[in-house]
Formats: C-alpha cells, sequence, structure tokens
C-alpha cells in the first residue's frame, strides 16, 4: 500500500513569510508526528496526534509553530513568520496506534529554506 | 541535553566485514530502543528493535545488542553489504510515551 506522502518535497521562501507544510499518512494509521531534523543533527519531535484527543505539542519551539490534523487523517505543519534557523527537513511519520514500541512510518520529507 | 548519543558520526567498512554502529543514553527511563536506517532525500525506515527486557535481538544480517547497565546500545551488521550504506539513527522511547528521541546518526560507508 501507499506511504506517508508529504508536499511540497522542497520550499524555499523568505525570512518572514508563513508556510504549510502537507502529511498524508498511511491510510489506516492513526496516529501521526511530525519531526524536523536540522543539519548534522538528528530527529527532533515537534508534535503527535492520536485519534481525537488533545496533540502532545511539547515539542514545537516556539508559538509561530502549529499544526492541525484534519478529520483523523491529513495534516497541516505552519511555521509563520519563518526565521533561517527554521531552516531544516521535515519529517512526517504514521503508526498504528499510540503505544510504546509501534513502529513509526517515516514519510519523505518537506526540505525547508528560509533565506 | 542529549539523551541519545551517538559519537562516530561517520564510518567506513570493507563489504563482507562487520559493522558496528554504536549508541548510548543517558535516559534510564527509556525501555524501547530501535534503529533506523536513512538514505539521501528519503525518511527514515525502520530496521530493528529491542526492547529492554532482552538483550539481544537478531534479523537476518542485523543484531541489535542492549547493555542497560552502561546504557549502550549497538547494531551489528554482518556481513556487511554496499546497500547498506546510508545514515543510521538510534532512537529510544517510553513504554507508553509516542515521541522518539534519536540521536544524531551515523553515515557508513560500505566499501566494495
Amino acid at each position: 500500500g501507499a506511504g506517508v506522502s508529504q508536499s511540497p518535497s522542497n520550499k524555499v521562501t523568505e525570512k518572514g513569510k508563513d508556510v504549510e507544510l502537507r502529511c498524508d499518512p498511511i491510510s489506516g494509521h492513526t496516529a501521526l508526528y511530525w519531526y524536523r531534523q536540522s543539519l548534522g543533527q538528528g530527529l527532533e519531535f515537534l508534535i503527535y496526534f492520536q485519534g481525537n484527543s488533545a496533540p502532545d505539542k511539547s515539542g514545537l519551539p516556539s508559538d509561530r509553530f502549529s499544526a492541525e490534523r484534519t478529520g483523523g487523517s491529513v495534516s497541516t505543519l505552519t511555521i509563520q513568520r519563518t526565521q533561517q534557523e527554521d531552516s531544516a527537513v521535515y519529517l512526517c511519520a504514521s503508526s498504528k496506534r499510540v503505544v510504546g514500541g509501534e513502529t513509526q512510518y517515516f514519510g519523505p520529507g518537506t526540505r525547508l529554506l528560509v533565506l | 541535553d542529549q539523551q541519545v548519543k551517538q559519537n562516530s558520526p561517520s564510518l567506513s567498512v570493507q563489504e563482507g566485514r562487520i559493522s558496528i554502529l554504536n549508541c548510548d543514553y543517558t535516559n534510564s527511563m527509556f525501555d524501547y530502543f530501535l534503529w533506523y536506517k536513512k538514505y539521501p532525500a528519503e525518511g527514515p525506515t525502520f530496521l530493528i528493535s529491542i526492547s529492554s527486557i532482552k538483550d539481544k535481538n537478531e534479523d537476518g544480517r542485523f543484531t541489535v545488542f542492549l547493555n542497560k547497565s552502561a546504557k549502550h546500545l549497538s547494531l551489528h551488521i554482518v556481513p556487511s553489504q554496499p546497500g547498506d550504506s546510508a545514515v543510521y539513527f538510534c532512537a529510544a522511547s517510553i513504554q507508553g510515551a509516542q515521541k522518539l528521541v534519536f540521536g544524531q546518526g551515523t553515515r557508513l560507508t560500505i566499501n566494495p
């Protein structure tokens, strides 16, 4: 079946502009995660969604970052007033359910460059 | 603070030999550990995992070892193949928690 898809694959924007990144999880997966990977760094957790429960936003680096998940499927990560330090690869993952040990399946990522 | 550390940014191994990738963690609450493999321009793909109740898990050419007292895990690949050249991330989680905590990654290069 289809894996996790993300769009756009690449995004170049100017400092101060808003950007929206989209994630389509694997069908039937109830948990959805956002991570980012800055240059030379590991993956950093941002936020996760599970069904209709309130999302865990503990990893969001500032209030310029927000995310929503509509209908329990597609998710959008929004970065307002982008800064150069927001440049990174933003990765989305999904899993069947939210329990420890569930394998997370990752999309290819969106490469964001803020000029 | 870096709770999961991969101290070797790169490793070069000859084809057919054993590759050993190492990972250290500091949070004693972690009880589930995973290795992911990442090719350029692709997302990480799950490779192998281990629960803290075990000290070894094997899947084909891949074996993960866990030393809880040392807070150390390692991934052994034998024999190494050219297609194994990638960046390898170790990750850790706490049962019942959802987020994975990743190391910085080790770039493995298999030389023919």
